[in-house]
């Protein structure tokens, strides 16, 4: 069974608008996620993290947002641009201080178009 | 960008052979991971390293094996590759950055057993 789910394998978004990729997860040990973005022919990116500490982190164009009672996270891309156009994973890990293993979604697509 | 690569990043080989996948890092992180990615599944983790001569199995670690001798180099092998394990593999490297963990991914590999 999927520890990490998105459940959206596909979003197609106009340019400048908001995107919004969602991420659930069952293990209530997860403490820690991270959001990767990847192109074809490429390895992911790590793009932005959160701790189970805070419930948002910004980093210019992109906002994670915690919800740990609903085990609930989402990614805004605000404004979203063409070369945003990637497969978003979502990731997490039970672990506090060291990463032993680190859980991924299946990815959702996102097309920005212009 | 991150110091990993992997060798080789493309491999045709018949069912039944053994095939090793290089992992190299020049980062001197403790944490070295081995992905694959397949449609629908995202990446899942197949083992990881949380230092030399310290592994660990992931979610998909059967036909797998793994060795670590010296912090830069991971190893993945599969003793007889079989169908199901044409894939593209992704080693991964994490490590703290700012007190933030991060994890690296290095270009792919593509394996096709036919």
């Amino acid at each position: 069974d999927q520890q990490v789910k998105q459940n959206s394998p596909s979003l197609s978004v106009q340019e400048g608008r908001i995107s919004i990729l969602n991420c659930d997860y069952t293990n209530s040990m997860f403490d820690y996620f991270l959001w990767y973005k990847k192109y074809p022919a490429e390895g992911p990116t790590f793009l932005i993290s959160i701790s189970s500490i805070k419930d948002k982190n910004e980093d210019g164009r992109f906002t994670v947002f915690l919800n740990k009672s609903a085990k609930h996270l989402s990614l805004h891309i605000v404004p979203s641009q063409p070369g945003d156009s990637a497969v978003y994973f979502c990731a997490a890990s039970a672990s506090k201080t060291s990463y032993d293993k680190v859980i991924f979604g299946p990815g959702t697509s996102l097309s920005v178009i212009p | 960008d991150a110091g990993i690569t992997q060798s080789p990043r493309h491999k045709v080989t018949e069912t039944g052979t053994p095939v090793t996948l290089r992992c190299h890092q020049t980062e001197n992180h403790r944490y070295m991971y081995w992905y694959r990615q397949d449609p629908g599944h995202g990446l899942r983790l197949i083992h990881y390293s949380y230092g030399v001569k310290d592994t660990d199995k992931g979610e998909v670690s059967d036909g797998y094996s793994v060795s670590r001798s010296k912090t830069e180099d991971f190893l993945l092998t599969l003793e007889s590759a079989t169908s199901s394990q044409t894939s593209v593999y992704f080693c991964a490297i994490g490590g703290q950055s700012g007190g933030v963990y991060e994890q690296y991914f290095g270009p792919g590999t593509r394996l096709t057993v036919t």
